[in-house]
């Protein structure tokens, strides 16, 4: 599969714990996105790599959320001290520069459960 | 700020009837325009752009700038087009604005 992959698939936490998600994009893509989705909304950005450079970050991203990539391709997004309101599922893209539309092709996500 | 507005949570149409997913924007620049689409444990695809004008399984969209619509079109439905369709905006070279989705069911 040459898609965008995510691991893990589910994650289960107790509040309070720290999560970590991989992403791994396409492998010609130099750009990479982390969206977050909750139950009955749509996915809300959260942040945006070009190559190793996070350029671009919400503020749904609060100072519990950080995500890095290191070496301009796989990213890791993580959550420390984790919240009943981080529930959701959380997706990320890739694109590539160039072109007329740049777009974005998203993974499977990792569904995020806080108890 | 950008806005994008799906006023249909779900909508439910027969085979063969024609079936209209509805977009409205919020953004005083000029916007692209997507669709994207969810079918059952499938990830997110992208369905089809504005700026490309194109028919993508049947479905076509038009921009329409006065009416800040980009409304989501299809004569008629087949059952393998129930699915979860979200309309999204974009603004600048990175992030997408998504609506909050329409469920679409194509009953036989």
């Amino acid at each position: 599969d040459t898609g965008v992959s995510q691991d893990p698939r589910h994650k289960i936490t107790k509040r309070g714990q720290n999560v970590t998600f991989r992403c791994d994009p396409i492998s010609e893509h130099n750009r990479l996105y982390w969206y977050r989705q909750t139950l009955g909304q749509g996915p809300e950005f959260l942040t945006y790599f070009q190559n190793e450079a996070q350029l671009e970050k919400s503020r749904l991203l609060s100072d519990r959320f950080s995500a890095e990539r290191p070496k301009g391709s796989f990213s890791t997004l993580e959550i420390q001290r984790t919240e009943q309101g981080d529930s959701a599922m959380y997706l990320c893209a890739s694109s590539a520069t160039g072109g007329m539309v740049n777009e974005q092709f998203f993974g499977p996500g990792t569904r995020l459960t806080v108890l | 700020a950008q806005r994008v507005t799906q006023p249909e949570k779900l909508l439910s149409v027969f085979k063969g009837a024609p079936v209209e997913l509805k977009c409205n924007y919020s953004y005083s620049g000029s916007p692209e325009l997507f669709w994207y689409v969810q079918y059952s444990r499938q990830r997110l695809q992208l369905l089809l752009r504005h700026i490309s004008r194109e028919s993508i399984k049947g479905f076509t969209a038009d921009l329409n700038k006065g009416e800040t619509s980009f409304h989501l079109k299809k004569p008629f439905a087949q059952e393998e087009d129930s699915a979860m369709y979200y309309c999204a905006l974009r603004f600048s070279a990175r992030q997408l604005t998504f609506g909050s989705g329409t469920q679409l069911t194509v009953l036989p």
